[in-house]
């Protein structure tokens, strides 16, 4: 089974902080997906990071795939309080998304 | 463009009752289907997956059983609730693109306690 580890479970700054989160794993991923989602909402698609080492960017995001594809990270600059929720890393197998527990920030004014 | 309904938005049950919950696509067709449970908002656990009407792999064992009578219709299921079946239950459904990349769209979800 195919597990992925997120850390820090919580986290909790004060707007216009950095921060990095992180999603691991002992397993190789083809890909991995990073998900925002909003209390009572379903996820939703942030990224998709496919290539060892890639680093993608989405305006203040900063998502990149760990070279060997068994980890990633998210860096979010100069937090907002709209980047407050639960961000969940997901990794693709065969029709399947193995999630890790995610991480849930909240950005306080 | 493609849209995932999912109904009831919140259910509350006595333990011992069915349950039934609805999922459906439209815009796409002969999509990939999956219903996961999420407890008190952290991951999310995959309960089933469907590639094709009729078509559905359980992912772990439990007293929930979920169908698919037709192609973009997915349903949960179960006989008689138990109270560990608490949670918010998640629909989606999934499209492959140019890298044959699989990305997931999630419906609104049903928020189920069960009492």
């Amino acid at each position: 089974t195919q597990l992925l580890e997120q850390s820090p479970q919580f986290l909790s700054i004060q707007e216009g902080e950095n921060l990095t989160v992180y999603c691991n794993s002992s397993s190789v991923f083809s890909s991995l997906q990073w998900y925002r989602q909003e209390p009572g909402e379903g996820p939703v698609l942030l990224v998709t990071v496919v290539t060892g080492g890639e680093v993608k960017k989405l305006k203040r995001l900063t998502f990149q795939f760990g070279d060997a594809r068994k980890d990633s990270s998210l860096h979010i600059t100069a937090a907002q309080p709209g980047d407050t929720g639960l961000y969940l890393c997901a990794g693709i197998g065969n029709y399947k998304l193995t999630f890790g527990k995610g991480t849930l920030l909240t950005v306080n004014p | 463009s493609q849209t995932i309904h999912q109904w009831p938005a919140t259910l509350v049950q006595p333990v011992g009752s069915p349950l039934s919950l609805e999922c459906t696509v439209e815009g796409t067709s002969n999509p990939n289907l999956y219903w996961y449970r999420q407890a008190a908002g952290r991951g999310l656990q995959l309960l089933f997956y469907s590639v094709g009407i009729g078509q559905i792999s359980s992912e772990v064992p439990q007293n929930l059983s979920a169908s698919r009578p037709q192609d973009r219709q997915f349903i949960l299921s179960s006989k008689k609730l138990l109270l560990s079946d608490s949670g918010f239950y998640l629909c989606a459904w999934s499209a492959r693109d140019y890298r044959l990349i699989d990305t997931q769209y999630f419906g609104p979800g049903t928020r189920l306690t069960v009492l």
